[in-house]
């Protein structure tokens, strides 16, 4: 059975970078169709899609983040990262990862982290 | 990009009872639309895609049905455990998670 489990820094201080990762059991990262997305939801807020990574290393970003996003994946031990640099209050969330199915809707997701930023 | 509202926002219902969940998109997403529960402190959970496919192991009480731009969730008789609440996304256009603001189905 396909499992996610996000991993990361809880606190990050404003102006620095959020680095999160998500472990893959179940299935290896690197076989397609699928891709690998990050969403987040901010407190009491519903959800944001952030990006995701397709198995090949294509990426694509929600044109929101304004370039401060980087998704990648690290097929050797099964995984795949965030990497949001600049960070305000506005970023403190939980993060969730997810896979993306071929037609586009996202299963399993993993249970979330939450990231405050604050100094 | 398209967007998703989801009404009502809060639903008071009584166990055994009939919910029926809206979710509307700005432009026809054809039926490319997917439903999720979530519970506190959990991750969402996948229950239809395709706006009226079952995911694995969703039980037959919770239906999808509607396509282009107006789609509903029912749950034909609310157990305690359907408590929560739920999300409609469209994967029709990118980006490929918009979602709705999220209906709290409640005691």
């Amino acid at each position: 059975q396909l499992q996610l489990q996000e991993s990361g820094s809880g606190l990050v201080t404003p102006s620095q970078t959020l680095s999160l990762t998500c472990g893959v059991s179940g299935a290896s990262i690197s076989s397609g169709p699928y891709s690998w997305t990050w969403i987040r939801q901010p407190p009491g807020k519903g959800l944001e899609w952030i990006g995701n990574i397709y198995h090949d290393g294509s990426t694509y970003y929600n044109s929101s983040l304004k370039g401060r996003v980087t998704i990648s994946v690290d097929t050797p031990k099964n995984r795949f990262s965030l990497k949001l640099s600049s960070v305000t209050a506005a970023d403190t969330a939980v993060y969730y990862c997810a896979r993306i199915m071929v037609r586009g809707w996202f299963d399993p997701w993993g249970q979330g982290t939450l990231v405050t930023v604050s100094s | 990009e398209i967007v998703m509202t989801q009404s009502p926002a809060t639903l008071s219902v009584s166990p055994g009872e009939r919910a029926t969940l809206s979710c509307r998109a700005s432009q026809s997403v054809s039926g490319n639309l997917a439903w999720y529960q979530q519970k506190p402190g959990q991750g969402p959970r996948l229950l239809i895609y395709g706006a009226s496919t079952r995911a694995a192991g969703i039980p037959a009480r919770f239906s999808g049905s509607g396509s282009g731009t107006e789609f509903t969730l029912t749950i034909s008789s609310l157990q305690s455990e359907d408590f929560a609440v739920y999300y409609c996304q469209q994967y029709n256009d990118w980006p490929p998670g918009t979602f709705g603001g999220g209906t709290k189905v409640e005691i």
